[in-house]
């Protein structure tokens, strides 16, 4: 079975510094792995996805993730935060075939002016 | 619609009283499922309906919890003599599983307080 964790609940940034939100996953196939974002009071939108080819995958907004196997990671990143970016960001992960869509428990991003 | 459709948006509950949440996916979605979203709580997967195959329960907190999905498109999420742990946002999402993996769209959820 599939399963996600995200290693840190809330992470704290200053406008114009380096985002990284740390996601593992464990799954017994390659899996499907999935960035989505959930800005105040809204529902979620997907940001980037993996599923096969290559492994740096760019997403909305500047966002991109690395899918590397070895270490089972799908951390994300940005080069410099925007206030925008405060949000609430959850990796998720589906294994190939018909397979449930399993989430993390979500990493709360705040920027500091 | 265009997008994934819940109903209703909020729902005020007394404890003990069934609800009912509805969920209307985007057209041609086989895949649906149901999450739910407590107060500063990830994502708890509820129920995966995939196709004409049997649905995956697991994620179901408790019998007083169930769900359809009739037809292959509008899904019902029922919660049974509801209680006060029972608040939080119901989440639907759909998608479509062909070759590859699609992307979820999320519905805006329903939020359910039981007073």
């Amino acid at each position: 079975a599939q399963s996600v964790t995200q290693l840190g609940s809330h992470v704290s940034v200053s406008e114009g510094a380096l985002v990284l939100l740390r996601c593992n996953y464990s799954s017994s196939v390659p899996p499907y792995l999935f960035w989505y974002v959930q800005y105040p009071n809204q529902g979620l939108q997907l940001l980037l996805k993996y599923t096969t080819g290559a492994t740096l995958v760019k997403g909305i907004n500047g966002f991109e993730a690395e899918f590397k196997k070895s270490e089972t990671s799908f951390h994300l990143t940005k080069p410099s935060a925007h206030m925008s970016d405060a949000a609430e960001y959850f990796c998720a992960v589906m294994g190939q075939g018909a397979q449930k869509l399993v989430f993390g428990q979500g990493t709360r991003l705040t920027i500091n002016p | 619609g265009a997008g994934v459709s819940q109903s209703p948006s909020n729902k005020v509950t007394e404890k003990g009283k069934d609800v009912e949440l509805r969920c209307d996916p985007i057209s041609g979605h086989t895949a649906l499922y149901w999450y739910r979203q407590s107060l500063g709580q990830g994502l708890e997967f509820l129920i995966y309906f995939q196709g004409n195959s049997a649905p995956d329960k697991s994620g179901l907190p408790s019998d007083r919890f169930s769900a359809e999905r009739t037809g292959g498109s509008v899904s019902t999420l029922t919660i049974q003599r509801t209680q006060q742990e029972d608040s939080a946002v119901y989440l639907c999402a759909s998608n479509y599983l062909g070759q590859g993996a699609g992307e979820a769209f999320f519905g805006q959820g329903t939020r359910l307080t039981v007073v």
